[in-house]
């Protein structure tokens, strides 16, 4: 499996403000995943960040609300834009280690809280 | 697309018992089914997978079956343990593409 690792951990943030959560993996990766998982839900792909090309995003999910970067092929970041109580929830990403094998190994999470 | 229904969203069970939870996909192009393992608090952690071209796999404890006629997979814990204890997901995915969909998820407890 991949070490990834994301920043911050945790953040307490106010309405109306950005955060920018940052995963880095180990070693180089064709496919990253952005997920938000709600307190005691399941989890929602946010959408796929491959490098070199724009983010593709799921239904219910805009590249205005949730910028996606991936400038190499172990680094990529999210972006939560002008956050509301709503957006409170944990955020990982993922990366498919073995391109081709669709196996997804997960990083610790950002867990969020907007008041 | 691809739906995920996961069943039961809770499991109890005494230790040594066995656990089975089940799911069921819509999509008939679904090739890939992994299941994750998330304690409190941690991250989701792939504990065992199945593509379609077979239609049972062991780890140990843990095996997993499919029947693509039925659209459905399974998870067997046997020997359960204390340590077994967190939310297990189901998840799906459709040929051709590295996306997941999840299931909602069960809660197992394990009591010794």
């Amino acid at each position: 499996s991949a070490v990834i690792s994301q920043k911050p951990s945790r953040d307490i943030c106010q309405r109306g403000t950005s955060l920018t959560i940052q995963c880095q993996v180990d070693s180089q990766v064709t496919m990253m995943f952005w997920y938000r998982q709600q307190p005691g839900q399941s989890l929602t792909l946010i959408a796929t960040a491959n490098q070199g090309s724009e983010a593709t995003y799921e239904s219910g999910f805009v590249i205005d609300k949730f910028p996606i970067s991936r400038p190499n092929l172990t680094f990529s970041t999210l972006t939560v834009s002008n956050m509301s109580p709503e957006d409170s929830s944990i955020y990982l990403c993922s990366v498919d280690k073995r391109s081709g094998t669709y196996e997804q190994y997960f990083g610790p999470g950002t867990r969020l809280t907007v008041t | 697309g691809e739906n995920v229904e996961q069943h039961p969203s809770t499991l109890s069970v005494q230790e040594g018992d066995s656990a089975v939870i089940k799911c069921t996909y819509s999509d008939s192009a679904s090739n890939y089914f992994p299941w994750y393992k998330q304690e409190l608090g941690k991250r989701p952690q792939l504990i065992i997978d199945i593509r379609s071209n077979v239609g049972e796999k062991k780890d140990q404890r843990i095996a997993v079956t499919l029947n693509k006629t039925a659209k459905h997979f399974s998870l067997h814990i046997t020997e359960t343990q204390p340590e077994d204890s967190a939310v297990y997901f189901c998840a799906a995915s459709i040929s051709g593409y590295s996306t997941l969909t999840f299931g909602k998820g069960t809660m197992l407890l394990v009591s010794p």
